[in-house]
């Protein structure tokens, strides 16, 4: 079956503008979660959508949103990018059945760079 | 709150050498815990998991046990490969508290032929 995909893999933005970064998880999954990777910060949970619903939200300011929508697919969104938004933007999908530690299976990421 | 602490890198080995990192957690509840391995350019991909208490995950040669009384997670390997040449994260989620996976800072190896 296919796996989770991300797209675009790569964006160059400028400061100031928005951002839409795209996820589709695996076909049967309902939970989708969206981290920030930067070499300094390391792995950072943004946020996490079941569906269609904010579950869990991280440290993240509100220039960062997102939404899911009722196939599972999840958008998520920077406004006003800073040049501190660069990384790489790794979406995860999973069953997400409440108390069953069932993993989470990540797409290749979509690599964000602020100029 | 839910946190995971690893040996910080990068760790540099000659191939046919023995791996161990190191990885302990603090949780409150009964969590599962993963290692996630990511190779250049890539995403995160799981390596292996255990879901309760002197549960020993393997893949790929790999091995962690699940120790409850030391709260540790280490990742062992008997002889790597310049392969294995990856940046690897533990982590750990309990969903029945709420629905994070949380990583640690990740480890960078690097295997020398």
């Amino acid at each position: 079956k296919a796996g989770v995909t991300q797209t675009p893999r790569y964006l160059i933005k400028t400061r100031g503008q928005q951002v839409t970064l795209s996820c589709s998880p695996i076909s049967g999954h309902r939970s989708v979660s969206w981290y920030q990777q930067t070499p300094g910060q390391g792995l950072q949970f943004l946020f996490e959508y079941f569906s269609e619903t904010q579950r869990n939200k991280g440290n993240f300011p509100g220039r960062f949103s997102g939404r899911q929508f009722s196939n599972s697919r999840s958008e998520m969104n920077v406004s006003t990018l800073e040049l501190g938004d660069s990384a790489l933007y790794l979406c995860a999908s999973s069953s997400a059945i409440r108390n069953s530690n069932t993993e989470a299976f990540f797409g290749q990421g979509t690599r964000l760079t602020v100029v | 709150g839910n946190s995971v602490t690893q040996m910080e890198g990068p760790v540099t080995l000659s191939e046919e050498a023995f791996l161990t990192i190191n990885c302990t957690y603090t949780a409150t509840g009964y969590p599962s815990l993963f290692w996630y391995v990511q190779y250049p350019g890539e995403g995160l991909q799981l390596l292996l998991k255990a879901t309760k208490a002197d549960d020993k995950g393997s893949n790929k040669g790999f091995e962690a046990t699940y120790r409850k009384e030391t709260t540790s997670f280490h990742l062992e390997k008997g002889s790597v490969q310049v392969s294995d040449s990856a940046v690897y994260f533990c982590a750990l989620s309990d969903r029945a508290r709420d629905d994070k996976i949380i990583f640690g800072k990740g480890t960078r190896l690097h295997i020398l032929p």
